[in-house]
């Protein structure tokens, strides 16, 4: 099956600073990923649709300038937290539709990425 | 706007038991239906779904869609403790992006 590929798996940074997290499709090329964010014991929410070579797509109350994507190749998309804050704290996946698949709107995950902000 | 509902939110049953969890959406053209599977990390990929009345089978898990009803539903049949999980139902409908329900989280008992 498609493999996602999600980086770090586990950060702790301090108030203020930013932080990269990458998601890297590994053998498939994927014009479409997706970034969410999973608050403990709640559901997966969609925070933005990255589209590799254009400007993501970001869902209503997200902030596109505190949440920084880009998708500079088809098989990578990075989500910045700029100047995190302790309320951003939480569990964030990345994930990706093959060419296959994007009809059939199966999405693959990474392994998620645990944001603790002091 | 899509919503999707899932229930039982939590299930605990012994393991060897059958368990049915449930899912009900309202979306906005309907293509399909898809349930994973989340232990500690990533969720993995179990079902899709887009006819009515047609089974999806894989060892001791099914699903079924009835697109009347708006629903489907995952069975698990007799349980093992490590398909203790959270099951996660998606919907995706005209923007092609998927809209999870909060989830079922199972507890299978030894």
């Amino acid at each position: 099956g498609a493999v996602v590929s999600q980086h770090p798996s586990w950060v702790i940074c301090k108030s203020g600073t930013s932080v990269k997290i990458e998601c890297r499709s590994l053998d498939f090329q994927a014009t479409t990923m997706f970034w969410y964010r999973q608050f403990p014991k709640q559901s997966l929410m969609l925070m933005a649709t990255s589209n590799e070579g254009s400007k993501a797509t970001y869902e209503q109350g997200v902030e596109k300038d505190k949440f920084l994507i880009n998708h500079a190749s088809l098989t990578l998309s990075t989500l910045t937290v700029t100047s995190a804050h302790p309320e951003d704290s939480s569990f964030y996946i990345c994930s990706a539709r093959t060419s296959e698949s994007s009809t059939k709107n199966i999405q693959y995950f990474g392994a998620g990425t645990r944001l603790s902000v002091l | 706007e899509d919503k999707v509902v899932q229930s039982p939110l939590s299930l605990v049953v012994h393991e060897g038991d059958t368990v049915t969890l449930n899912c009900s959406y309202e979306v906005t053209n309907f293509r399909s239906l898809l349930w994973y599977k989340q232990e500690k990390k990533a969720p993995t990929f179990l079902f899709m779904l887009t006819s009515s009345g047609i089974e999806k089978k894989s060892g001791r898990l099914s699903s079924i869609l009835d697109k009347k009803e708006l629903s489907s539903i995952l069975n698990i049949t007799a349980t093992q403790t490590g398909d203790s999980a959270i099951y996660l139902c998606a919907v995706a409908g005209s923007a092609r992006q998927l809209t999870f329900g909060s989830g079922t989280q199972l507890t299978v008992l030894p």
